[in-house]
């Protein structure tokens, strides 16, 4: 299995519609994230969650709704959305909680199309 | 506040030839750590280096170069006879010490053509 695997790689949704991407590391990491790739824009990072609290929230709408359930599996949920919401969302695991010590190691990313 | 920015969007270069994909910052840390980061066609960014902000030495891996250089602020990557599975998107960032969020730069993208 890969380090970090994303699901779904491809989803496409109504603005009404409520759906889910899921994460999950199999590296035994201790801290998650959520990234935001649009087209022409710098990574943005979304949600930091280590050792399955929630320790950074960078701004980010309520339409987007994270859950940690444990350290190996992350879920951002989906309601709502916007057409600018369009993007690569990627996933992230670190050894460590303190993130400078080390290395992300990312998922494939789900690409998320809003009709 | 910190900044990383790769002022060449695209760069096409011809397979064996060298190229070099600039990255300058800004920050105010005394302390940080400095990465690069390649983004193959399949999405996942794959990363490649780190550096801490006292550790100014040149590194080399394999084709793979990095030049720090604490002055003027840049952490340059040159690639080596180049290949075309060098072709991607490749991320500059910067995290200060005791920081928890990256900042990454805008990338740019490499097509390497044989």
């Amino acid at each position: 299995e890969t380090g970090v695997t994303q699901t779904p790689r491809h989803l496409v949704m109504g603005m009404t519609n409520k759906k889910s991407l899921k994460c999950e590391q199999h590296l035994g990491h201790n801290a998650m994230y959520w990234y935001k790739q649009s087209a022409k824009k710098p990574l943005e990072l979304m949600f930091v969650y280590s050792l399955e609290e929630r320790v950074e929230n960078n701004s980010v709408p309520s339409r987007f709704s994270p859950e940690c359930p444990n350290s190996s599996h992350l879920f951002l949920h989906l309601h709502t959305l916007q057409p600018e919401d369009s993007a690569l969302y990627l996933c992230a695991s670190s050894q460590d909680e303190r993130v400078y010590t080390g290395e992300l190691f990312f998922g494939e990313g789900s690409r998320l199309t809003v009709l | 506040a910190q900044k990383v920015t790769q002022a060449q969007t695209e760069i096409s270069v011809v397979e064996k030839e060298d190229v070099t994909l600039d990255c300058v910052y800004e920050t105010r840390d005394t302390t940080y750590y400095l990465f690069w980061y390649k983004q193959p066609p399949s999405g996942e960014l794959v990363f490649l280096i780190r550096r801490n902000s006292f550790d100014e030495q040149n590194e080399i891996s394999g084709r793979y170069s990095w030049n720090f250089q604490k002055s003027t602020s840049s952490f340059n990557f040159t690639i080596t006879a180049s290949q075309v599975v060098d072709s991607a998107v490749y991320f500059c960032a910067l995290i200060p010490a005791y920081g928890q969020n990256f900042v990454f730069g805008p990338g740019t993208r490499l097509s390497v053509l044989p």
